[in-house]
């Protein structure tokens, strides 16, 4: 398979507790994007990489949300110290430089 | 700022009539204009885009949407609807040489046959 891949696909967590995506872009694409979408809404930007610099971060990223991708290739986005209304789908999207992005299957994130 | 609005939450057609989901966009600079298709608890799949050209753009399952930059719209269209096109679509804008790809709120399409 070589579209874009996340896990965990759900995750289920406390309030209060840390937990970490993992996005792998298509191979090729030096841009990768993360979004948050809840239910019967559009998604909202998060934060865009174009390969291993953060060039942009919404004013949603509180400074429990970090993201990085090292070398370029992976990225991952933790939050911290979760909050119920951090219940939502994480989305990320992988895209070259003038084309569409690609998006994963999203990870569905619980907080309880 | 850019912004993309989708005026109708929900669009009704029959089989086999043709569907317009409307999209309006917000953006300085030329537009690169997206659709995007969700199904239930699924990613968002890439349908059609927009960059330059023609404005008439063709993309899958049959799908097209016509840019229309003097109205700053991008509807998409189907000559005859299928049951399995209902779905949630998604509309989408990204300045030429922006990064951030900013997506109108969602039209649910229901194709009753």
């Amino acid at each position: 398979d070589t579209g874009v891949s996340q896990d965990p696909r759900h995750k289920i967590t406390k309030r209060g507790q840390n937990v970490t995506f993992r996005c792998d872009p298509i191979s090729e694409h030096n841009r990768l994007y993360w979004y948050r979408q809840t239910l019967g809404q559009g998604p909202e930007f998060l934060t865009y990489f174009q390969n291993e610099a953060q060039l942009e971060k919404s004013r949603l990223l509180s400074d429990r949300f970090s993201a990085e991708r090292p070398k370029g290739s992976f990225s991952t986005l933790e939050i911290q110290r979760t909050e119920q209304g951090d219940s939502a789908m994480y989305l990320c999207a992988s895209s070259p430089e003038e084309g569409a992005a690609f998006f994963g299957q999203g990870t569905r994130l619980t907080v309880v | 700022a850019q912004s993309v609005a989708q005026p109708e939450d929900q669009v009704n057609v029959a089989e086999g009539n043709p569907l317009t989901v409307k999209c309006t966009y917000s953006v300085s600079g030329n537009p690169y204009l997206f659709w995007y298709v969700q199904y239930p608890n699924r990613g968002l799949q890439f349908l059609l885009k927009y960059i330059t050209g023609d404005n008439l753009v063709k993309g899958s399952y049959g799908f097209e949407a016509e840019f229309n930059k003097s109205q700053t719209s991008f509807h998409l269209k189907k000559p005859s609807a299928l049951v399995s096109d209902s779905a949630l679509y998604f509309c989408a804008v990204r300045r030429n040489a922006g990064n951030m790809l900013t997506f109108g709120g969602g039209t649910r399409l229901m194709v009753k046959p």
